[in-house]
This record gives structure tokens, C-alpha cells and sequence, in this order.
């Protein structure tokens, strides 16, 4: 079946480090890819996505790149600010349904 | 542009009491569902609709009602709240472009006493 994959958090970072925070998945035929972004009190917003392999999206500095070899979706941030403390989701949809597999959300933490 | 909105955003139950929770877009979109979030347990779908008169049961349907007469509207319904209820509860729309993301509300945060 479909399935997501998240890394583990929460994850801790300085200001101004290197961040990747690890996706993959399972899926039959050729899902479109998404990162959406929970920050704190807030709702789920679309922070960036990918329709086909090796489409990169990108938003806010952050990137993530749709690697089918891997069946991969790593999210990447050359330098983080505190502000990007949030939750994180992963998440895929077939083309052919409306709905959206989540991975469980890792947690980001950025102390200055 | 108002997106979804949901009402209220705070609400108390007793155990028993019976609530709808409201759920309104204004972006034309087919599909409409609920999700409920709960600490270290993610996003858990409730029951979703693909338009006026469908809905289906999502991953965790029990002690939820919900019905689509409009396509702006899907609110849900709590019949008999229970503690386990206590949750976060977001309303998300989308339209039917195969990559189109989700668009969700602020959510309403439900305590059931």
C-alpha cells in the first residue's frame, strides 16, 4: 500500500545551520509529493511541492527534490532561522484520488 | 480571500453534550474532509466528501457525523462527546487537479471534560 516515512524528531539546531529532514515513501504508479508546514497554534500550509520525478520544489529557501531511484522527498534548508521552528509533514497523493497519505510530522526546533 | 474557515476556534463539552463544528470554502473545491490531530499522532482522516451529497468514512469515523448539502459547507458533527475527543480538528479542501495540495483551516480546539 501507499505509505510515508519521516524521520524522527524533534530535531534541534542552532541559527544559521544545515537542515534536512528526511521523507520517503511507497506508492504505486507516480505520486505528487508534498511538504506542508505546521507552525505553532496554526493550520497545515502547502510550503512547497514536486509532480514528477526530479522536479525540485522549492519556497521560504527551502527545497526538496522528487527522487524516484530513492523514492525519496528530503526536505533541505541551507540556513535556518528560528522562525522556521515548526512541524513538518511529508505527504503524497495518487493523481487519481483526492486523498493525501501524511507522514507523522517531525518537530523543528531552532534556538538562536 | 477567506480560504476555509472554521468555526469556533475554542469550545468546552461535557461529556454527553452533542456540537457541530463548521466548516466553510469559498474556492469552488470538490473535495472536503476533516482531520483530527492529537499529540504524537499526526493527522488522522475523519470522513471526507468529493461533493454535494458524498461522504465517506475516513481512518477514524466513530462518534463523527458529516453531511455535504452545499459545496461550501461540511460541518461536522459530534453526537454523544466523549474525553477521547479531545482534539484539534481541521477542515481542509482541495480541488480535483490531481496535484492539487490541500488547503486547510485554522482548526478548532475541542476539550471534552
Amino acid at each position: 500500500g501507499n505509505s510515508v516515512t519521516q524521520m524522527e524528531g524533534p530535531v534541534t539546531l542552532s541559527e544559521e545551520a544545515f537542515l534536512t529532514i528526511n521523507c520517503t515513501y511507497t506508492a504505486t504508479g507516480y505520486p505528487s509529493l508534498f511538504w506542508y508546514v505546521q507552525y505553532p497554534g496554526e493550520g497545515l500550509q502547502l510550503l512547497l511541492k514536486a509532480t514528477k520525478a526530479d522536479d525540485k520544489g522549492s519556497n521560504k529557501g527551502f527545497e526538496a527534490t522528487y527522487r524516484k531511484e530513492t523514492t525519496s522527498f528530503h526536505l533541505e534548508k541551507g540556513s535556518v532561522q528560528v522562525s522556521d521552528s515548526a512541524v513538518y509533514f511529508c505527504a503524497l497523493k495518487r493523481n487519481s484520488n483526492y486523498q493525501l497519505i501524511w507522514g507523522a510530522g517531525t518537530k523543528l526546533i531552532i534556538k538562536p | 480571500n477567506a480560504g476555509v474557515t472554521q468555526t469556533p476556534k475554542f469550545q468546552v463539552l461535557k461529556t454527553g453534550q452533542s456540537m457541530t463544528l463548521q466548516c466553510a470554502q469559498d474556492m469552488n473545491h470538490e473535495y472536503m474532509s476533516w482531520y483530527r490531530q492529537d499529540p504524537g499522532m499526526g493527522l488522522r482522516l475523519i470522513h471526507y466528501s468529493v461533493g454535494a451529497g458524498i461522504t465517506d468514512q475516513g481512518e477514524v469515523p466513530n462518534g463523527y457525523n458529516v453531511s455535504r448539502s452545499t459545496t461550501e459547507d461540511f460541518p461536522l458533527r459530534l453526537l454523544s462527546a466523549a474525553p477521547s475527543q479531545t482534539s484539534v480538528y481541521f477542515c481542509a479542501s482541495s480541488s480535483r487537479v490531481g496535484d492539487s495540495p490541500l488547503h486547510f483551516g485554522n482548526g478548532t480546539r475541542l476539550t471534552v471534560t
